[in-house]
């Protein structure tokens, strides 16, 4: 089974900065990966994902995010934020084998600063 | 609008009490996930349906029961509830029944709170 680490609960950034959000998983082998966002009193809308191929992939809204196997890594980056995007962040991990889910981390929540 | 609909938005019940939740998916959808939403859990899978067989299921209370229905929607159904029980309830649908790999679209919820 899977597991997704997301060593930072809250974050804040000034508008106009980049930012990285980190994410680090435990998997036996090269998991599916997903960044999804939460803005308040909404679901989650995926960002973007990582099944295989190049390790950066780009995603909506300006995010990108590069899969490190030898980290065990799936940092989230933005070169520079938008007060648009204080929302809470969460890092997925899905398994491969048949019984395997999509587990979420605990998510982390992004502060913008004007 | 995600094309997800979830109902209701908003419960709030003894405990005690039973309570169901419904979630029609996204249209073309064949997969139902149910997620729940906590403060010191997190996003916690409970369980996912694909044309209406159970699929895969996680840490589903045994107190916790869901079915899909043959026109897709899904209900969950949540008994002798606790407090503890209080916590967003997502709901979200794909197309495959790859419980891995699929990209899922979400509901807007529907909060529970017992009192």
């Amino acid at each position: 089974a899977q597991s997704v680490t997301q060593p930072d609960i809250h974050i804040t950034v000034s508008e106009g900065a980049s930012l990285e959000l980190r994410c680090n998983y435990s998997y036996g082998a090269t998991p599916y990966l997903f960044w999804y966002v939460q803005s308040p009193g909404q679901g989650l809308q995926l960002l973007l994902k990582y099944f295989s191929g190049d390790t950066l992939v780009q995603g909506i809204k300006g995010f990108e995010a590069e899969f490190k196997r030898s980290q065990s890594s799936f940092n989230l980056r933005k070169p520079s934020v938008h007060w648009s995007d204080a929302a809470e962040y969460f890092c997925a991990v899905g398994g491969r084998g048949r019984d395997d889910k999509i587990i979420f981390g605990k998510g982390t929540r992004l502060h913008i600063l004007p | 609008d995600s094309g997800v609909t979830q109902t209701p938005k908003h419960l709030i019940t003894a405990t005690g009490q039973r309570v169901t939740l419904r979630c029609s998916p996204r249209s073309g959808d064949l997969s139902v996930y149910w997620y729940q939403q906590s403060l010191d859990q997190g996003l916690q899978f409970l369980i996912q349906y694909y044309n209406g067989e159970e699929r895969a299921k996680g840490n589903i209370l045994e107190r916790f029961s869901a079915q899909q229905f043959p026109d897709l929607h899904s209900e969950l159904n949540l008994s002798s509830l606790e407090l503890g029980d209080s916590a967003l309830y997502f709901c979200a649908s794909s197309v495959g029944w790859d419980s891995g790999a699929n990209v899922l679209t979400f509901g807007a919820g529907s909060r529970l709170t017992v009192l």
